[in-house]
């Protein structure tokens, strides 16, 4: 596609249900990043996908925090038994190579 | 460490005016740098980067930013501002050595630019 894609662009879920966020990266895009951002701050790393080589998980905050990209393209971010501190914006990006990254529109994500 | 400070949470400028966002940054090899702008409810969009070169970087918007490898800065810089430059500034780096692959992007900054 031409940009990175993100669904579903806002989520309300209640306490201790599982989500599932997709990512559909640029086209051709070998590397695939997801970050979370809560309200108004700075970013924090999640996880780092990059062609077949094993991803980077250093980021995740939690056992209850995986990703996983099929085919080396689409990702999905799932998040089991969500907390409200679980409640932010959640950003993918892709990038080719060593080039920059491109940032999707986002997930928000509200835990009530 | 790699690390990237955005000394200034917020930035106040008047419109017209020229404006500056700072940025320095820590690595142990060779930097790429990016700065990013976010606007209300949106993801992050790329507005220029450094790899090599000019160290005079012009970007998206009319931004440019100056890197300077002796202060390790990469300040966004735009000579007069507008309302509609008002948002949240990120910059971020990429080192050439050790982990390529993550992206270190600092706190962020607000930029204000007032009628």
């Amino acid at each position: 596609g031409a940009g990175v894609s993100q669904s579903p662009s806002n989520k309300v879920t209640e306490k201790g249900k599982d989500v599932e966020l997709r990512c559909d990266p640029i086209s051709g895009h070998t590397a695939l990043y997801w970050y979370r951002q809560s309200l108004g701050q700075g970013l924090e790393f999640l996880i780092y996908f990059q062609g077949n080589s094993a991803p980077d998980k250093s980021g995740l905050p939690s056992d209850r925090f995986s990703a996983e990209r099929t085919g080396g393209s689409v990702s999905t971010l799932t998040i089991q038994r969500t907390q409200q501190e679980d409640s932010a914006v959640y950003l993918c990006a892709s990038s080719l190579g060593s080039s920059t990254i491109y940032f999707g529109e986002g997930s928000w994500l509200t835990v009530v | 460490a790699q690390s990237v400070a955005q000394p200034e949470d917020q930035v106040n400028v008047a419109e017209g005016n020229p404006l500056t966002v700072k940025c320095t940054y820590s690595v142990s090899g060779n930097p790429y740098l990016f700065w990013y702008v976010q606007y209300p409810n949106r993801g992050l969009q790329f507005l220029l980067k450094y790899i090599t070169g000019d160290n005079l970087v012009k970007g998206s918007y009319g931004f440019e930013a100056e890197f300077n490898k002796s202060q390790t800065s990469f300040h966004l810089k735009k000579p007069s501002a507008l309302v509609s430059d008002s948002a949240l500034y990120f910059c971020a780096v990429r080192d050439t050595d050790g982990n390529f692959n993550k992206f270190y992007f600092g706190s962020g900054t607000k930029l204000n630019v007032k009628p």
